[in-house]
């Protein structure tokens, strides 16, 4: 089945304690990316990538970090959480940049 | 600065009741608007693609159009399995990159 994975789905941390979530989609789609979601702000992105070893900025990227080493994988990085990066966060693939978003199923951080 | 702005924020519905909601758009160059479907708990389902005014596409009792301004979402006799949350999507300027969603209707239907 053709699907974005991420993991874990729930996750709560605290503030400065190093995490990591995992994306990765069955696709071989080229371009990837990360976005937040929060009440009345709607999707954000954070992160993307066109391909291996290639990724830039979205709008909302202070305090992520991202590789793609492999053309499946995404992860996202928060080196040093904070309780304003408490959201829920979706990764999405496509199979070019201009192309539909498939997206995983979330994952919901916590950060007291 | 782009903008995507979609209405209402919340629309409830009677079984059956046909409606529309909005997005409208203030971005420079777009190169696609998207239409997409939240379930609770879920990751956002894609339901269209228009790329130039005056496009339409259907899906069931769901129908997108598009003008140099907006896009509607226009709901045929909904059913309670309707109910969820649309979101509108822009993608704009020189970088296939760039996509800009909207906050979303929060779409209920009583049955």
């Amino acid at each position: 089945e053709a699907q974005v994975t991420q993991n874990p789905r729930y996750l709560i941390t605290v503030t400065g304690k190093k995490l990591t979530v995992t994306c990765s989609q069955n696709m071989n789609h080229e371009y990837m990316s990360w976005y937040r979601q929060d009440p009345g702000l709607g999707l954000r992105q954070i992160y993307y990538s066109m391909n291996v070893e290639v990724t830039d900025k979205g709008d909302v990227p202070e305090g992520y970090k991202v590789s793609r080493k492999e053309k499946r994988n995404f992860p996202l990085i928060l080196e040093s959480p904070s309780p304003n990066q408490t959201s829920l966060y979706f990764c999405a693939s496509s199979f070019r940049g201009n192309s539909p978003l498939h997206f995983g199923n979330g994952t919901r951080l916590t950060v007291t | 600065e782009d903008q995507v702005t979609q209405s209402p924020e919340a629309l409830r519905l009677q079984e059956g009741e046909s409606s529309s909601l909005n997005c409208s758009y203030t971005v420079s160059g777009l190169r696609g608007l998207f239409w997409y479907r939240q379930d609770p708990g879920k990751g956002p389902e894609f339901l269209f693609t228009l790329y130039s005014a005056g496009e339409e596409k259907e899906k069931e009792r769901l129908k997108a159009t598009l003008t140099k301004k907006e896009s509607f979402l226009h709901i045929t006799a909904p059913k309670p399995e309707d109910s969820a949350t649309y979101l509108c999507a822009v993608q704009a300027g020189s970088s296939a990159s760039k996509i800009i969603f909207g906050s979303g209707t929060r779409l209920s239907i009583r049955p």
